[in-house]
This record gives C-alpha cells, sequence and structure tokens, in this order.
C-alpha cells in the first residue's frame, strides 16, 4: 500500500525553467510533509517542509503549495539550474513516540538542460 | 565534523553469511533511524531509536536486528544475508521530537 502518491518519476526542464513535482497522500493522520533532495551516491537531505496549517511555503527558489482538502502537495523550483539536476522525494509523517516515521513518495529524477 | 556516519561505504559478501553495518550521530540528537533504498530508489523505514529504546518496528525479516549501545550510535546486523538484501541502507537521527531527519552517506549493499 503506496500512501504517498508521486509524480511524475522523471522531469527534464531547461534551465531557468519552472520544475513542477505533485504528491498525494492517504493518511490524514499526516501532520508534516518534507521534501528532501538526493544527489547520486549521497544521503537525502532536507529541502523544504511544511506542516498543514499554512498552504505554501516559499524559501529561495522552492515552494511548497499544499491543499489539504485534496490531500495533495506540490514542489515548485523557479528558475531551475542544471545543480537542481536529482531526485526529488516527497514524504509525509506523523509523530510516533518520539520519533518521526516518514513515509517517501516513490521519488522524481530531475533533469535540468542547459 | 561529520554529522552523520556510515561504515562500511560498500559491503559486497556471499549469500548464507552475516554483516553488519555501524552508524554514528555527533548532532546530540535523541532519535536514530534504519532506511532501506531498493534499486528503484524506493526509501522505506525498517527502525527507529529513540535514547536507545526501539520505538518503530516495520515489516522487516527479523534476520535483520538493529543494536544501539547508546544513542549516538544505531547498528544494524543482518543474518543469513540474502540476494534480496541487496540495496543501499541510510542511516539517519534527528531531535527528539524534532521533524528534520539527517540522513548519512548510505552503505551499499550487494549479496552475491
Amino acid at each position: 500500500q503506496q500512501q504517498v502518491k508521486q509524480s511524475p518519476q522523471s522531469l527534464i526542464v531547461q534551465k531557468g525553467g519552472i520544475s513542477i513535482i505533485n504528491c498525494a497522500y492517504e493518511n490524514t493522520a499526516f501532520d508534516y510533509f518534507p521534501w528532501y533532495q538526493q544527489f547520486p551516491g549521497k544521503g537525502p537531505a532536507l529541502l523544504i517542509a511544511i506542516r498543514p496549517d499554512v498552504s505554501e511555503k516559499k524559501e529561495g527558489r522552492f515552494t511548497i503549495s499544499f491543499n489539504k482538502s485534496a490531500k495533495q502537495f506540490s514542489l515548485h523550483i523557479m528558475d531551475s539550474q542544471p545543480g537542481d539536476s536529482a531526485t526529488y522525494f516527497c514524504a509525509a509523517s506523523s509523530l510516533t513516540g518520539g520519533g518521526n516515521k516518514l513515509t517517501f513518495g516513490t521519488g522524481t529524477q530531475l533533469k535540468v538542460e542547459l | 565534523d561529520t554529522a552523520v556516519s556510515q561504515t562500511p561505504k560498500y559491503l559486497v559478501t556471499q549469500m548464507g553469511n552475516d554483516k553488519s553495518i555501524k552508524c554514528e550521530q555527533n548532532l546530540g540528537h535523541d532519535t536514530m533511524y534504519w532506511y532501506k533504498q531498493d534499486s528503484k530508489k524506493f526509501l522505506k523505514i525498517m527502525f527507529s531509536y529513540n535514547n536507545k529504546e526501539l520505538i518503530i518496528n516495520e515489516t522487516v525479516p527479523n534476520r535483520f536486528s538493529p543494536k544501539s549501545p547508546d544513542k549516538a550510535h544505531l547498528n544494524l546486523h543482518i543474518n543469513s544475508l540474502e540476494l534480496g538484501d541487496s540495496a543501499v541502507y541510510f542511516c539517519a537521527s534527528s531531535p527528539g521530537g524534532g521533524d528534520e531527519q539527517f540522513f548519512g552517506p548510505g552503505t551499499r549493499l550487494t549479496v552475491l
């Protein structure tokens, strides 16, 4: 059972364009929605995160849009750069006894071309 | 000044062997995790420890046994390795009750 669905699986964007990755979740107990960025051979690193009490969060070129009623959230990367080429994972979690159990989406491989 | 470190980075072994992966964090976090990333890059949590106490134990074969000697270390021991165990294993840590998880560089396990 895939509790967090992510699309697209891969994405090619021209330099300077907007990259958009979408996720949908099922479990209404989720209360934390992070996006992780992973470069080849490295561990995932937190990019940006949102809680369900706000509909949007922006950090630099990265924005999360959150729609609680639709149980969907998305990552927008403005002015995409070749250095943004990586795999992006959405995730969701709810606090479980002192630790957060992250449920990840299936990942989106982003390539930004010159 | 590595935050979350894992050893070894690569591990190649034969089916049926027993192996261990070590993880250490110097962030002072209370909670540590093990994740498995399969060949399709899907990340799934395996275990979580909070102050040396097991708090999350997903549906993982009992051939996998985590051990936390102190809150800065969480090791993963795998018995009777199988071909399907081949994956990249990531250790992570987070502050007690905190949201952000900091991942290690991963250990690529290949079972032949």
